[in-house]
């Protein structure tokens, strides 16, 4: 089993909707989790840090359940900007700080 | 701007030689991370630096090999190149505040 499992998708949804994403991790030392997105040959960038407590910013909500092991990543409104790929981070505790990376999931909005 | 830099962008080779990437990681930042993506996939972990030390080791063999300086830029090694070693290889330098990484924008290898 992969440390870190993401549906690659592609999610081709239209403008508009409401799109959510799952990311399951075996390890349950890990402590941090993030969420990076990931343009077509561009190097990946931070989206959002994923707390127990979960977050939001603005149409993004991320969410973490420690007991079944899962984030998720919720976008509503999706904009045709919101196409890239959207990698889920895992990081566990001890020792190291090793951040592991799922293998992203593809979203493609359109008009 | 992360204030990751990676040298070169691109870089073809062939099988058999060896290469040198390059990074200058975030200004205050001394953890520095490798990755391997190849098309399609995620990024995969090489190796980190702390303060010029391995820190952490993914599943390559011995033929990847790392430095870090002392002012925390650092060197990807590959040896004997193949064929699956063509991939985009991404530098992070790690927020200690934080854990962000921030990325380079790549070194995109071809092995032919």
């Amino acid at each position: 089993r992969k440390e870190v499992e993401q549906d690659p998708g592609p999610f081709n949804v239209p403008e508009g909707a409401t799109v959510a994403f799952n990311c399951t991790y075996s390890n349950s030392a890990s402590q941090s989790f993030f969420w990076y997105r990931q343009d077509c040959r561009k190097e990946p960038k931070l989206l959002m840090s994923v707390y127990s407590s979960g977050n939001e910013d603005g149409r993004f909500t991320a969410q973490l359940n420690r007991a079944s092991q899962y984030i998720s990543l919720l976008i509503r409104d999706s904009k045709l900007s919101d196409s890239a790929t959207y990698l889920c981070v895992v990081t566990a505790s001890g020792g190291s700080y090793i951040p592991t990376f799922g293998r992203g999931t593809s979203l493609i909005v359109h008009p | 701007e992360t204030g990751v830099t990676q040298s070169p962008t691109h870089l073809i080779k062939t099988r058999g030689q060896q290469v040198t990437l390059r990074c200058s990681s975030q200004s205050g930042h001394n953890t520095v991370s490798w990755y391997q993506q190849a098309l399609g996939q995620g990024p995969q972990f090489i190796f980190q630096y702390y303060r010029e030390e391995e820190n952490g080791r993914g599943n390559f063999p011995p033929r990847f090999s790392g430095l870090q300086f002392p002012n925390y830029s650092s060197e990807l090694n590959v040896n004997a190149l193949e064929l699956d070693d063509s991939a985009l290889y991404l530098c992070a330098s790690t927020s200690g505040n934080t854990g962000e990484l921030f990325f380079g924008e790549g070194s995109r290898l071809t092995v032919l």
